[in-house]
């Protein structure tokens, strides 16, 4: 069935250093993959999505890779500050399934 | 606008007992999704609905069921509650169209706790 695993489930960065955090799915019809901030006791927050037209996206300190072929995609966080400490979510979908498939997140901790 | 609304944000009932939950999209938007999420689950699908129909259905038993009202307002029911139905339930709204639902953003939740 659909499936998506996410990796690290933990990551502590040193303020200021780069965070990486790493999806595989397995439905190959898959074509948008959005990625979620939930801070704790807040809702998640779409923070960036790639099509899969696009190989990498990019907003500000936060970017997106996807590599179809490996049916893998990345979050990379640069200069990370104490605020960005949170769990992130990764997600695929078919467009035309009408739904999300999470992985099992990982919780970011930056370090002051 | 205002964002995803979601009532009551807190439910305790007893086993065997059902529940509702409701929810209010963003104005504009004809999507809204239900998900469930559990320290050990994580964020599982529940259903999707887009103009009253549900388009999609998660992996849940049928004591999980929906409906979307004309005005885009959603609501969720659990009848014969579990204490595995303990969890923390988001729905998340977005535009939707035809063969696609958009963007979703999510509500604040409602922390339903089975006892």
């Amino acid at each position: 069935g659909e499936n998506v695993e996410q990796h690290p489930s933990t990551l502590s960065v040193q303020e200021g250093d780069s965070a990486v955090i790493k999806c595989t799915y397995s439905d190959s019809a898959s074509n948008y993959f959005p990625w979620y901030k939930q801070e704790l006791g807040k809702r998640p927050q779409l923070i960036i999505d790639i099509r899969s037209n696009v190989g990498e996206k990019k907003d500000q300190r936060i970017a997106v890779t996807l590599n179809k072929t490996a049916k893998h995609f990345s979050l990379h966080i640069t200069e990370t500050q104490p605020e960005d400490s949170a769990v992130y979510f990764c997600a695929a979908s078919r467009v035309s399934s009408y739904k999300l498939i999470f992985g099992s997140g990982t919780r970011l901790l930056v370090r002051p | 606008k205002a964002g995803v609304t979601q009532t009551p944000r807190y439910l305790i009932k007893t086993r065997g007992q059902q529940v509702t939950l409701s929810c209010s999209p963003i104005s504009g938007h004809r999507s809204v999704s239900w998900y469930q999420q559990t320290p050990g689950q994580g964020l599982q699908f529940l259903f999707e609905y887009f103009s009253e129909t549900q388009r999609n259905k998660g992996n849940f038993p049928g004591r999980f069921s929906g409906r979307q009202f004309s005005n885009s307002r959603s609501e969720m029911n659990v009848s014969t509650l579990e204490l595995g139905d303990s969890a923390l339930y988001l729905c998340a709204s977005s535009l939707g169209m035809e063969g696609w639902m958009g963007e979703q953003y999510f509500g604040p939740g409602t922390r339903l706790t089975v006892t």
